[in-house]
C-alpha cells in the first residue's frame, strides 16, 4: 500500500525567504506525485505534478518541486516566500495502475511579514 | 470553464438523520471523487464514480452512499448520522477516463455538522 509523509505539521517562514515544504512516499512502482494547497474554507487547488523526466517541476504561483527518486521525496520549494503563500498544504502520490491519490497529512505553511 | 461546484456549502444535522450532498464536475469530467476532511484524519477517500459505475470504494461503513447521474453530477449520502461523521465532504473531478496521472479538481466542500 502507498502512504505519503509529511513530516512537519508547520513551517514557519518570513517573507522574502526561501520556503521548503517536505513530502516523502512509499509506493511500489511508478510513483505519481502531486502537490496541493488548500486555503482557509476552500477545497485543494493543483499546484504541480511530477509524472516523468526533470526530476524539477515547476508550477503555479512560483512554486516548484524536486523529485529524487533515491530519498523517495518530493519537497516543494518557493524561492522568495510571500504573506500570500499562507495556507495548507498536501502532497500525494498515485502509483503507477490506479487512479486514487493517497494525501498526507498536509503541512500549515505560515509566511510572516 | 465553471468549477467544481458542491451544494450545500453548509449544513447542521442531528444524530440520526441523513443527509445528501450533491457535486457538480467541471464540464466534460466524468470521474468524480469523494472525500471527508477532518483536523484528524485528514483527507480520506470515500469513493470514486465513472460513467455512472462505482469505481473504487474507501475503507467507510456501508452508511455512506454515493452514485453518479448520466450528466456526471454526483451526490454522496450519510444515512443514521453519527457525531464523527462531522467533517468537511470534498468533491473533486477530473479529466480522463482514469489514469495515475490525473489532476483531480475539488470544489469548496461542504462543511457537515452533526449535532
Amino acid at each position: 500500500a502507498q502512504s505519503v509523509a509529511q513530516p512537519e505539521d508547520q513551517v514557519n517562514v518570513a517573507e522574502g525567504n526561501p520556503l521548503t515544504v517536505k513530502c516523502t512516499y512509499s509506493v511500489s512502482g511508478n510513483p505519481y506525485l502531486f502537490w496541493y494547497v488548500q486555503y482557509p474554507n476552500r477545497g485543494l487547488q493543483f499546484l504541480l505534478k511530477y509524472i516523468t523526466g526533470d526530476n524539477l517541476v515547476k508550477g503555479s504561483y512560483g512554486f516548484e518541486a524536486e523529485f529524487n527518486k533515491s530519498q523517495t521525496s518530493f519537497h516543494l520549494k518557493k524561492p522568495s516566500a510571500l504573506v500570500s503563500d499562507s495556507a495548507l498544504y498536501f502532497c500525494a502520490v498515485t502509483p503507477g495502475g490506479s487512479y486514487i491519490p493517497t494525501f498526507g497529512r498536509g503541512t500549515s505553511l505560515i509566511v510572516h511579514p | 470553464k465553471a468549477g467544481v461546484t458542491q451544494t450545500p456549502r453548509y449544513l447542521i444535522k442531528t444524530r440520526g438523520q441523513q443527509v445528501t450532498l450533491s457535486c457538480s464536475p467541471i464540464s466534460g469530467h466524468r470521474s468524480v471523487s469523494w472525500y471527508q476532511q477532518t483536523p484528524g484524519q485528514g483527507l480520506q477517500f470515500l469513493f470514486e464514480y465513472f460513467s455512472e459505475t462505482q469505481r473504487n470504494k474507501g475503507n467507510f461503513p456501508g452508511r455512506f452512499s454515493g452514485r453518479q447521474f448520466s450528466n456526471s453530477r454526483s451526490e454522496m449520502n450519510v444515512s443514521t448520522l453519527e457525531l464523527g461523521d462531522s467533517a468537511l465532504y470534498l468533491c473533486a473531478s477530473s479529466p480522463g477516463q482514469g489514469h495515475s496521472t490525473d489532476t483531480q479538481y475539488f470544489g469548496p466542500g461542504t462543511r457537515l455538522t452533526v449535532l
